[in-house]
């Protein structure tokens, strides 16, 4: 079966430090992989998704940036954090024709 | 413009009662829509989708939705609320307006919190 792995889980990083987050994925190959992040514990926005390695495209303009080094490994990145970089990060992915998502566990940044 | 709906914010009922959560959706051509729930500080799982045939879809949990393609509605519904369902419930479009299908970008409600009161 295809399990999401995400870490860390909890991050406390101050203003103008890097990150670095880390997803990847078990159990299927060529997924589509997604970087969601989630303000204010609703609504949900579209950061980066990728349809194959090296493949990225930025849904909105920002501070971070993303790669995809490996077939099943997804990285957020920042090169210098801004408090409204503060978030649940998700990561998720999907494969061929059954179109649904299907979401690792998070990251809470907070950003001081 | 594609897009998903989701006019309650909270939805308050009682344990043992009916529930349903709602979801109108715009898209262009025949929508692919899904259901999500997410529980405190966790990822989103995915509950049940729609694609094609019957209008009524089972999914997990005990969970139901209902596509209704003249309301553009597909509501999410359970005959007999628990506290345990107590969640935030997303309602997701597939995008359709991206060349070949090939990216399955979903695009999200705002959410709904249901809170079941025992």
């Amino acid at each position: 079966s295809q399990t999401i792995h995400q870490w860390p889980a909890t991050l406390v990083q101050p203003v103008g430090s890097p990150l670095s987050l880390e997803c990847t994925v078990e159990g299927t190959s060529n997924p589509n992989l997604y970087w969601y992040r989630q303000a204010a514990g609703r609504g949900l926005q579209l950061l980066f998704y990728s349809v194959g390695i090296g493949q990225i495209s930025s849904e909105v303009p920002q501070n971070l940036s993303a790669s995809r080094p490996q077939d099943r490994q997804f990285i957020l990145s920042s090169k210098k954090l801004l408090l409204s970089d503060s978030g649940f990060y998700l990561c998720a992915w999907s494969a061929g024709r059954s179109y649904e998502q299907y979401f690792g566990p998070g990251t809470r940044l907070t950003v001081t | 413009a594609q897009s998903v709906a989701q006019p309650e914010d909270q939805v308050n009922v009682a344990e043992g009662n009916p529930l349903t959560v709602k979801c109108t959706y715009s898209v262009s051509g025949n929508p692919y829509l899904f259901w999500y729930v997410q529980y405190p500080n966790r990822g989103l799982q995915f509950l049940l989708k729609y694609i094609t045939g019957d209008n009524l879809v089972k999914g997990s949990y005990g969970f139901e939705a209902e596509f209704n393609k003249s309301q553009t509605s597909f509501h999410l519904k359970k005959p007999s609320a628990l506290v345990s369902d107590s969640a935030l419930y997303f309602c997701a479009v597939r995008d359709s307006m991206n060349y070949g299908g090939a990216t399955n970008k979903l695009i999200f409600g705002t959410g709904t919190l249901l809170a079941v009161q025992p």
